[in-house]
């Protein structure tokens, strides 16, 4: 069945420094890529996503290519600041119904 | 925007009682919601997709009978924990999805602690 992983955390950046969280997926078809984000205290919430080959999604700073040949959805971020400080999930929906298969989730800490 | 919301964001509760768990689509409709479960330092786990005005479809291994869903508005879907027993504690997420945006919106969570 379809399905995601992601790198294990904590990842543990200073500020400023390069950020990438790998996520591969395992799907049939097409499905959507998304990448959700969880602050302290906080739920959910859409950070990107892409929805076919190629296409690159990108908020506050993050980026990530849907990369169907090597079946990939990194994330990305050129200056992390403290405030990113968060646990990041990767996950993928078939294009046949709305259902989301999660990664185990990144916890990224950035240290001032 | 689209905002869901939960009630309680924290319950504690003695073993044997019945918990309910509230999820509203504040500013739109949705006939699919879905009920979730997060373990500490785990992902999500899906518990079951409800369907407004239809009965809810479970994922293999969570006991119905147990976690009772309710559906019974295009704005509302509710998660009981029946009996509750310590090992039922845990952070409870539900999550609506909105077809005019195409995805999933997420309430807040529930903390059950189960004594």
């Amino acid at each position: 069945g379809d399905s995601v992983t992601q790198m294990e955390g904590p990842v543990t950046l200073s500020e400023e420094a390069f950020l990438t969280i790998n996520c591969t997926y395992t799907a049939t078809g097409y499905p959507s890529l998304f990448w959700y984000v969880q602050y302290p205290g906080e739920g959910l919430q859409l950070l990107l996503k892409a929805t076919k080959a190629d296409d690159k999604g990108s908020n506050k700073g993050f980026e990530a290519t849907y990369r169907k040949e090597t079946t990939s959805f990194h994330l990305e971020k050129g200056s992390v600041q403290v405030s990113d400080s968060a646990v990041y999930f990767c996950a993928l929906r078939a294009d046949s119904n709305y259902q989301l298969i999660w990664g185990a989730g990144t916890k990224l800490i950035i240290k001032p | 925007g689209a905002v869901v919301s939960q009630h309680p964001s924290r319950v504690i509760c003695k073993s044997g009682t019945s918990v309910k768990i509230e999820c509203r689509s504040l500013d739109f409709q949705a006939t699919t919601m879905f009920w979730y479960r997060q373990f500490p330092k785990q992902s999500l786990m899906l518990m079951a997709t409800s369907n407004e005005g239809s009965k809810a479809t479970y994922e293999q291994g969570v006991e119905k009978d147990k976690f009772l869903i309710n559906h019974a508005s295009l704005t509302l879907s509710t998660l009981t924990v029946t009996s509750a027993h310590p090992e039922d504690s845990s952070f409870y997420i539900c999550s609506a999805q909105n077809t005019v945006y195409n995805e999933q919106f997420f309430g807040p969570g529930t903390r059950l602690t189960v004594l």
